[in-house]
């Protein structure tokens, strides 16, 4: 079956401790982004890949680092939490006309 | 980047009636994709229906039709024979031929449905 994984779907952490949101695809899609969604704003695109070890960053990049070593993995890495990343993440694949978004991970800085 | 808006919040139907979310954008390139997602309670995005902006004929899924005027950068959402499963945020998003895959969101309608 065609999926983006994405783990921890919830995770509650203190403001400093660094994390880490993985992303998965089984579609062999080149590119692949991610996003973070808040209340009355709409999705954000945080960073995105077009292939292996290209990646460059979206509207809301600050705060966030991601990296492509393989086709399939795009993690997301919060160096340095704080509470404004409070919000809902998504990733997702795309390659001609397929989408796949993750189901999402619901990250509560305190 | 260019903007997409939704002026509505939220709305409301009641099932088996028809109603209409509103999307407008912005932007100066000349072909272009439009979506609208749905995203239930269980948070996933599930693409509804796709516009390409080279094509005059307005998209059709079942019960979901899109209204697709492109001089005056409006795409809005008609669900027909509203059910109570098509309760949810639904989101506008612009993607330009030459960004890649990124998409511009709007910041959503909620639409709830009543028996």
């Amino acid at each position: 079956e065609a999926q983006v994984t994405q783990n921890p779907r919830y995770l509650i952490t203190v403001t400093g401790k660094k994390l880490t949101v993985t992303c998965s695809q089984n579609m062999n899609h080149e590119y692949m982004s991610w996003y973070r969604q808040d209340p009355g704003l709409g999705l954000r695109q945080i960073y995105y890949s077009m292939n292996v070890e290209v990646t460059d960053k979206g509207d809301v990049p600050e705060g966030y680092k991601v990296s492509r070593k393989e086709k399939r993995n795009f993690p997301l890495i919060l160096e340095s939490p704080s509470p404004n990343q409070t919000s809902l993440y998504f990733c997702a694949s795309f390659w001609g006309d397929e989408q796949f978004f993750g189901p999402g991970t619901r990250l509560t800085v305190l | 980047a260019q903007t997409v808006t939704q002026s509505q919040p939220e709305m409301s139907v009641q099932e088996a009636e028809t109603v209409t979310l509103s999307c407008t954008y912005d932007t100066s390139e000349s072909d272009y994709y439009l979506f609208w997602y749905k995203q239930p309670p269980s948070r996933q995005m599930i693409l509804v229906i796709r516009q390409e902006a080279y094509k005059q004929q307005n998209a059709t899924e079942n019960r979901f039709s899109v209204n697709f005027q492109k001089a005056a950068k409006s795409f809005s959402l008609k669900i027909s024979d509203s059910q109570l499963g098509d309760a949810a945020m639904y989101f506008c998003a612009y993607r330009a031929l030459d960004s890649g895959y990124a998409l511009n969101f709007g910041k959503g309608t909620s639409l709830l449905v009543t028996p």
